[in-house]
């Protein structure tokens, strides 16, 4: 299957800080969807983009899909502690519809 | 609207036991996702659905897994037998090919544990 690289695999920051992280696909996608996950539930879609360059924010949550196809950005401005949650990417070609996923970033915030 | 429901959300159960995990896809999708997430390969795609027809199940594991879709509103994922190794956490996801947005929306999983 596809492969989405996702980085960092982690992050602790202090409340307040911002923070980045990315994915990377040795494939062109057509979507890129970005979830969070918390124990003991689902991934939640927190951001869709749909074409090349697109920026699209979610409250403090900003998310960009890369003008090569390949890559797509996340970020949140100012965390708080409840941001706390795997974040992961995920990607879909134009040659079927299932969604490929990267291997998530966990984020801790401390107070 | 509801979203995807799935049961049960725990299970415990036996080596050797056969397991059955449901979905019910949000209302007016036509693609369906199973998905199994643990902590060393994180999210694997089983096999998905259009419009309740298996598309790709490469990612059944072996032959003790099998899924259908008998209608638009349910499928089922079952393990037989199962095998400790098998534990993990089972999501369903359902999403529209119809529309221009095609997100992807996950239930809130089945927690398998095999004794």
């Amino acid at each position: 299957g596809q492969q989405l690289n996702q980085s960092p695999q982690s992050m602790f920051i202090q409340e307040g800080e911002d923070v980045s992280m990315n994915c990377t696909s040795s494939s062109i996608f057509n979507t890129w969807l970005w979830y969070k996950q918390e124990p003991g539930e689902g991934p939640v879609l927190l951001i869709a983009l749909y074409k090349a360059g697109e920026l699209t924010s979610n409250g403090r949550l900003t998310a960009q899909f890369g003008i090569t196809r390949k890559d797509s950005f996340l970020n949140i401005s100012a965390s708080i502690p409840s941001d706390v949650g795997i974040y992961f990417c995920a990607g879909q070609t134009n040659t079927g519809n299932q969604f490929y996923f990267g291997t998530g970033t966990s984020l801790t915030v401390i107070p | 609207d509801a979203g995807v429901i799935q049961s049960p959300r725990h299970e415990v159960t036996e080596m050797g036991q056969e397991v059955t995990l449901r979905c019910k896809p949000i209302s007016g999708h036509n693609s369906l996702f199973w998905y199994r997430q643990t902590m060393m390969r994180g999210l694997e795609l089983l096999i998905y659905f259009n419009n309740n027809v298996p598309i790709d199940d490469s990612g059944m594991p072996e032959d003790r897994f099998s899924a259908k879709m008998p209608n638009a509103s349910f499928s089922t994922l079952k393990i037989q037998p199962s095998e400790p190794r098998d534990s993990a956490v089972y999501f369903c996801a359902s999403s529209s090919t119809t529309t221009y947005t095609g997100e992807l929306f996950f239930g809130e999983g089945s927690r398998l544990t095999v004794l």
